[in-house]
């Protein structure tokens, strides 16, 4: 069955500082990677995808198949950041649904 | 605002009561979603259309949950005989076209006392 692990449910790290919030997953075949985020009332929204390889506000993720992972991370916090952030894949076929993880807290403190 | 946009953005109601959601997606996206979130969980997928046809449906909904998108535009999701178990967030998604970004609305939150 494919699922999706975000081990910590809060990070809490000072401004400035690196961060990575961890992702796991299991599928046995090639899915997409996302990551999603949720800033304090507003939607969730895509931050990135893997097949893009692009950076945005800061954060990269790269995908590693032997692993299984996709961290999310980026090298200087900004309290801007705070927010929650999910992992989620999808299988590529026909639904091209999401199958999210727990969801992570960031807390980026002054 | 021109995404996605949910009404009601709140719902309390009654055990046994039902009730119904609506979603207006991007328009000309013609896939839509349905998802629920509980409490400390992420996003669950309950049901997806591709235009008018409703194309896969999870094992979460159940048969008291009927979902329509009788025009390939707006869908709506019914929920009978509602248990407190179904207290939760319902998110409504679309996207163009297989593949492309998902465009997520602000959900509404059932309450079910």
């Amino acid at each position: 069955a494919q699922r999706v692990t975000q081990p910590e449910k809060l990070l809490s790290v000072f401004k400035g500082a690196p961060v990575e919030l961890k992702c796991n997953y299991s599928y046995s075949g090639s899915p997409e990677l996302f990551w999603y985020v949720q800033y304090s009332r507003q939607r969730l929204q895509l931050l990135l995808r893997h097949i893009s390889r692009e950076s945005i506000k800061g954060f990269t993720a790269d995908l590693n198949k032997g692993e299984t992972s996709f961290h999310l991370k980026k090298p200087f916090a900004q309290e801007e950041d705070s927010a929650m952030y999910y992992c989620a894949l999808s299988r590529m076929d026909s639904s091209y649904k999401l199958i999210f993880g727990s969801g992570t807290r960031l807390l980026v403190r002054p | 605002d021109t995404g996605v946009s949910q009404d009601p953005r709140h719902k309390i109601t009654k055990r046994g009561q039902n009730v119904t959601f609506r979603c207006d997606p991007i328009s000309e996206h013609n896939r839509l979603y349905w998802y629920r979130q509980t409490l400390g969980q992420g996003p669950e997928f309950l049901t997806y259309f591709q235009n008018e046809a409703q194309l896969e449906k999870s094992r979460l909904l159940s048969d008291r949950f009927s979902a329509e998108r009788p025009k390939g535009s707006f869908s709506t999701l019914e929920i009978q005989r509602t248990e407190q178990g179904d207290s939760a967030m319902y998110l409504c998604a679309s996207s163009l076209g297989r593949g492309d970004k998902a465009f997520f609305g602000q959900g509404t939150r059932l309450t079910v006392v």
